[in-house]
Parts: C-alpha cells; structure tokens; sequence
C-alpha cells in the first residue's frame, strides 16, 4: 500500500500570510498513462472534505486561485498565496492513483497563530 | 447542481447491522464510479470501499467479509450494508462520487455501542 505523510501535522498561521503543506508518497505517484494522481482536499470544521485540487495541480471549480498545488513523483505541495479565516480546518492529501487501497495523509490542520 | 444526499446511520450494538444510502442527484451517476470514506471521531480520512461504473468492487482489509457495497443506476443510488458492526467502525461514513472524489455527500454517524 502507498503511505502518505504530510507535514506539518499542526500549521499555526497568520491571517494574510502564505502557509504550505508537505504531503510524501512512499512510492512515485505516476500513473502508468503518465499522469499523477494526487488530490488535495480542505474539511473545514464540522463539514465534509472537500476536493481543492486534483492531479496535482488542477484547482476544482469554485476554489480561489490562493491555493495552488505543485510536485511530482513523490515529493507534492499545497500553498496558499495569503490565508484568510474561511481556510481554518484540516488538509489532507490522497492518492488515486495506486488503488486499491486508496490512500490519504494524516491531515494538516490550519489554525490561528 | 451535484448532490449527494445519505441516509441510514445511527446507533447499534456491536455483531449487529445497518444499512446506508446515498442518493446522487446532479451528474451522470451510471458513468462514475462511487466510493464510500469514513472517519473515526478525532481522525483521519479512511478508505473503506469503492464500486466502479462497471460494478467491480474493492474493499479495505478492515471491512472486507463484513460490509457490502451495491448501486442502482435506476435509482441513481449507491449502498453500504454493514454487518458483524464492531466498536472500531464507530465513525462518520462519508459516500463520494467520481473516480477522483470530486463529490462528497453531507455524512452519516455511525456508532457501534452496547
């Protein structure tokens, strides 16, 4: 099964200021069709997950052009330009592309600095 | 308007079952395969089965034996049928929609207690 680990697990930020998050694939999440099949997903509290980004780099419809995914192979990233009160929650990474068992990290929970 | 719309969750003793629903409202449901995710209170997001357009079906190690995943394309709804339930699967149980989880239905709790 793939492993994936995010880091940090706890990200205190503060409101207006860029805030990144580590996700690691314990093997290379390309696809045998050459594509790489790495989601980012935002739960705010009380609330289910919501896709952000898919295939790395792909922002879903609705998402502000804040958050942004980057990586490739093992090695992702998800960043935010300037973090507003509405992205207080957990982040998770997920990957679809060595399935089945479908994989997600441990999760990131932006907080308040 | 994409809705996932779930039903059937609530209290039950450990050994016994439940069933859950989803009904999918807003997208092609016959074309997409569709996934059922939980979470345990306090954790993380869980894998636990998935059931592809067309209708192969996979399970994680802890459910395999125990749950049943099913569709209705007519109805235009997805199942889970729980059985032998365990205090461990206490958790939301969230069904999701598109080989990429692009739609999330709203959850439903699951508590498996005496």
């Amino acid at each position: 099964d793939v492993v994936m680990t995010q880091s940090p697990l706890s990200l205190p930020v503060t409101l207006g200021q860029p805030a990144s998050i580590s996700c690691r694939s314990s093997q290379s999440l390309v696809h045998s069709d050459g594509n790489t099949y790495l989601n980012w997903f935002q739960q705010r509290p009380g609330q289910s997950p919501r896709r952000l980004i898919y295939k790395v780099s792909n922002r879903d419809s609705g998402v502000p052009d804040r958050f942004s995914g980057s990586g490739s192979g093992t090695d992702f990233t998800l960043e935010i330009s300037r973090v507003e009160a509405e992205d207080l929650g957990i982040y998770y990474c997920m990957q679809v592309t060595h399935w089945p068992p479908y994989t997600f990290g441990q999760g990131t929970k932006l907080e308040i600095k | 308007e994409v809705q996932l719309v779930q039903s059937g969750g609530g209290l039950v003793q450990p050994g016994g079952s439940l069933r859950l629903s989803c009904a999918a409202s807003g997208f092609s449901f016959s074309s997409h395969d569709m996934h059922w995710v939980r979470q345990a209170p306090g954790k993380g997001l869980e894998w636990v089965s998935s059931i592809t357009s067309g209708r192969t079906i996979y399970y994680a190690d802890s459910v395999k034996g125990r749950f049943t995943i099913s569709r209705d394309n007519a109805k235009n709804s997805l199942y889970l049928q729980m059985n032998s339930l365990r205090a461990e699967d206490t958790a939301v149980y969230y069904c999701a929609g598109s080989g990429w989880f692009a739609y999330w239905g709203q959850g439903s709790l699951v508590t498996v207690s005496s």
